[in-house]
């Protein structure tokens, strides 16, 4: 079976840094993938990670430790227009295997 | 440019009665997926098709019919065996190994 974690929501001031960590059991692994997702709109990709270690572009950076099944996504500088769901999703083998979702990190940003 | 239309934006179904979504997609992706995604949850798999006059069940499968007999399109019906449509789809395509385009979604409500 496929299961991920994440946790459902998460609160963070503006300018400041939040991780957000999602935990993953699979039967087979070929890829993670992170996506931002404003209410009522469709999934934006945001990073994507297939070997360990961390991935950095601009403000964000997502993480991966296939050992341990685990990845986060790093938001730096926030900003008011980060509040959003952030959907974590892992591949299995297979070239266009469908990829499994996470039920999604609500974060809001405050002033 | 490129990407994935999907129509109406919303939709609204009668007691008893079928509705199709539509989406189109001018990528040239040989793989689409329909997503079905509930208030607060992340995204779960209805159908995906890996090549034309093909497709393989996802996880939720029933009360859903689809059908792929061009490459640019993957029409889903959503039949009265589902008795709980209400939710907001979402279409998506890839090309193998990369990563997930969404369409903008439908919202499906029940009259």
């Amino acid at each position: 079976g496929q299961n991920i974690d994440q946790p459902t929501e998460m609160t963070a001031t503006e300018g400041a840094i939040v991780q957000i960590n999602c935990t993953y059991q699979t039967s087979g692994f070929n890829g993670l993938f992170w996506y931002q997702q404003h209410a009522g709109e469709a999934p934006t990709f945001l990073s994507y990670n297939v070997l360990d270690g961390l991935e950095e572009k601009g403000r964000f950076s997502s993480f991966l430790s296939r050992s341990k099944g685990y990845s986060y996504l790093l938001l730096k500088e926030l900003q008011m227009k980060d509040s959003a769901s952030y959907l974590c999703a892992v591949r299995d083998v297979g070239g266009n295997t469908p990829l499994v979702f996470g039920k999604g990190t609500r974060l809001s940003v405050i002033a | 440019d490129g990407g994935i239309t999907q129509s109406p934006k919303y939709l609204f179904r009668k007691e008893g009665q079928n509705v199709t979504l539509s989406c189109e997609q001018n990528l040239n992706h040989d793989a689409m997926y329909w997503y079905r995604q509930d208030p607060g949850q992340g995204l779960r798999l209805i159908y995906y098709s890996q090549i034309v006059n093909d497709f393989q069940k996802g996880d939720i499968a029933e009360g859903y019919s689809v059908s792929r007999e061009k490459k640019e399109s993957f029409p889903l019906t959503v039949t009265s065996a589902q008795k709980n449509p209400t939710a907001f789809y979402l279409c998506a395509s890839t090309k193998e190994r990369e990563k997930l385009f969404f369409g903008s979604g439908t919202q499906l409500s029940v009259l």
